[in-house]
C-alpha cells in the first residue's frame, strides 16, 4: 500500500513569503506528526494530530507556524513570513494510534525548505 | 536531561563485519517502546526495529538485532554482516506510554550516529 506522501519534495522561497507543506498519511492512520530536521541534526517535534484535533501545539517554534488536518487525513503545515532559520527538512509521520507506545511512526520523504 | 543519548557521532565498519551502535535512554515510565530508524543520504526515515519495555527477548529483524539491557537503560543496535548499503545515519528513539503534557506520545529521537561501511 501507499506510504506517507509529502509535497512538495523541495521548496525554495524568499524570506518573508508564506509556504504551505502538505502531508497525506497512510490510509487509516489516525495519528499524524510533524517534525523538523535541521542540517546535520536530529528530529525536532513540532505538533501531532489525533484525528483532526491537535491537543498540543507547544512544539511549534513560533506563532508563524500553524497546522491543520481535515477529514482525519491530509495535513497542512503553514509557515508565515518565512525566515532563513526556518530552512530545514520538514518530516511528516503517521501511526495507527497516538497512545500506543508500541506503534512505530512511518515517515514520509520530507519537504526540504530553503529560505533565501 | 536528554531522553535519548547516542554517544557515537560517527562509526566506521568494514564490509561483512558486525557493528554495534549505542543508545541509552531516560524515562520514569514502566511502559515504553524503543525504536531504531535508518536515514540514508536520500533523507527518508526507515523504521528498522522495535523493542517494548516488557519484552524479555531481544528483538531481531533480519540482520538487525537490539541488545536490550533494561536495568542499564540501554538499547544498542547490532548490525551483522555489514553491507555498503548500510551506510547512513541511524537514530534511536523512544515512545512513552504516559501522557506527559507537551509533545505527548511523540517519538523522541537521539542525535544520531553516522555509520560508514568501508569496502
Amino acid at each position: 500500500g501507499a506510504g506517507v506522501s509529502q509535497s512538495p519534495s523541495n521548496k525554495v522561497t524568499e524570506k518573508g513569503k508564506d509556504v504551505e507543506l502538505r502531508c497525506d498519511p497512510i490510509s487509516g492512520h489516525t495519528a499524524l506528526y510533524w517534525y523538523r530536521q535541521s542540517l546535520g541534526q536530529g528530529l525536532e517535534f513540532l505538533i501531532y494530530f489525533q484525528g483532526n484535533s491537535a491537543p498540543d501545539k507547544s512544539g511549534l517554534p513560533s506563532d508563524r507556524f500553524s497546522a491543520e488536518r481535515t477529514g482525519g487525513s491530509v495535513s497542512t503545515l503553514t509557515i508565515q513570513r518565512t525566515q532563513q532559520e526556518d530552512s530545514a527538512v520538514y518530516l511528516c509521520a503517521s501511526s495507527t494510534q497516538v497512545d500506543a507506545y508500541n506503534s512505530p511512526l512511518h515517515f514520509g520523504n520530507g519537504t526540504r525548505l530553503t529560505v533565501t | 536531561a536528554q531522553k535519548i543519548t547516542q554517544t557515537q557521532p560517527g562509526m566506521f565498519v568494514q564490509e561483512k563485519e558486525a557493528v554495534t551502535l549505542d543508545c541509552t535512554y531516560d524515562t520514569s515510565d514502566q511502559s515504553y517502546g524503543l525504536f531504531w530508524y535508518k536515514q540514508p543520504s536520500s533523507g527518508e526515515m526507515i523504521f528498522l526495529i522495535y523493542q517494548g519495555s516488557y519484552d524479555e527477548q531481544n528483538a531481531t529483524e533480519g540482520r538487525y538485532s537490539l541488545n536490550f539491557q533494561k536495568a542499564r537503560k540501554s538499547a544498542n543496535l547490532v548490525i551483522s554482516a555489514s553491507q555498503l548499503g548500510d551506510s547512513a545515519m541511524y537514530f534511536c528513539a523512544m515512545r512513552e506510554a504516559a501522557y506527559s503534557g507537551a509533545g505527548s506520545y511523540q517519538l523522541t529521537f537521539g542525535k544520531g550516529t553516522k555509520l560508514s561501511v568501508i569496502p
